[in-house]
């Protein structure tokens, strides 16, 4: 089915390890975009791409790191993982690179705790 | 900057009863907006979007929103609920002056009481 996935659902990682989150999509989406939900903030942006090769911060970026290395993957690294990352990631694509015209289609999320 | 507010984090309704979900917005230009539903453990799902035209939209589900540019309002709407809308929903709002970015409201529980 085409959309967006992301691996793994769960994971735990103690304090000060590393990590990769995976996204990929099917649909040849330009703009994907990596979020963090905490209950009571909604979602938050963290990172964001428009196209192979180009990434931008969003609003809490520290911590993390991405890359766009073809136009279907967007993992997203944690450094050196902290319990105040612990949330719910959600991966998001969009079509074209300008504008929301069509919405996001979302992953159905990784719940990440830090201990 | 956009903004979003949902003023309400917790609704309850009783099942059959109509449903108004609240959403303001903070933007100058005109804006896109959008209403997502996120159930229990899953990802989002779009309900229903506005770019421009007429000001009320028809989702899925059964759901409808009216852009109000008066009030910097997009408000979510169902005439009867059903015990299978118990989620909680996030209003958004997006520009393309801020390129495909979306700001997210901090979401309104909905419960519904059989």
């Amino acid at each position: 089915n085409a959309g967006v996935t992301q691996t793994p659902k769960f994971q735990v990682l103690k304090t000060g390890q590393s990590m990769t989150l995976q996204c990929a999509q099917d649909m040849n989406h330009e703009y994907m975009s990596w979020y963090r939900q905490d209950p009571g903030m909604g979602l938050r942006l963290i990172h964001y791409s428009v196209g192979a090769g180009i990434t931008d911060q969003g609003e809490v970026p520290n911590g993390y790191n991405v890359s766009r290395s073809t136009t279907e993957d967007f993992p997203l690294r944690l450094l050196s993982a902290a319990p105040s990352q612990t949330s719910v990631y959600f991966c998001a694509s969009s079509e074209g690179r300008q504008g929301t015209n069509y919405g996001y289609t979302f992953g159905s999320g990784t719940r990440l705790t830090v201990v | 900057a956009q903004s979003v507010t949902q003023p309400d984090i917790h609704i309850t309704v009783s099942e059959g009863a109509s449903l108004e979900l609240r959403c303001n917005y903070s933007y100058g230009a005109t804006p896109y907006l959008f209403w997502y539903v996120q159930s229990p453990g899953q990802g989002l799902q779009l309900l229903l979007k506005y770019f421009s035209g007429d000001t009320l939209v028809q989702g899925i589900k059964g759901f409808e929103a009216e852009f109000k540019r008066s009030q910097s309002s997009f408000n979510l709407r169902k005439p009867s609920v059903h015990w299978s809308d118990a989620a909680e929903y996030f209003c958004a709002v997006g520009a393309i002056e801020y390129g495909n970015k979306l700001v997210f409201g901090a979401g309104t529980i909905l419960r519904v009481k059989s």
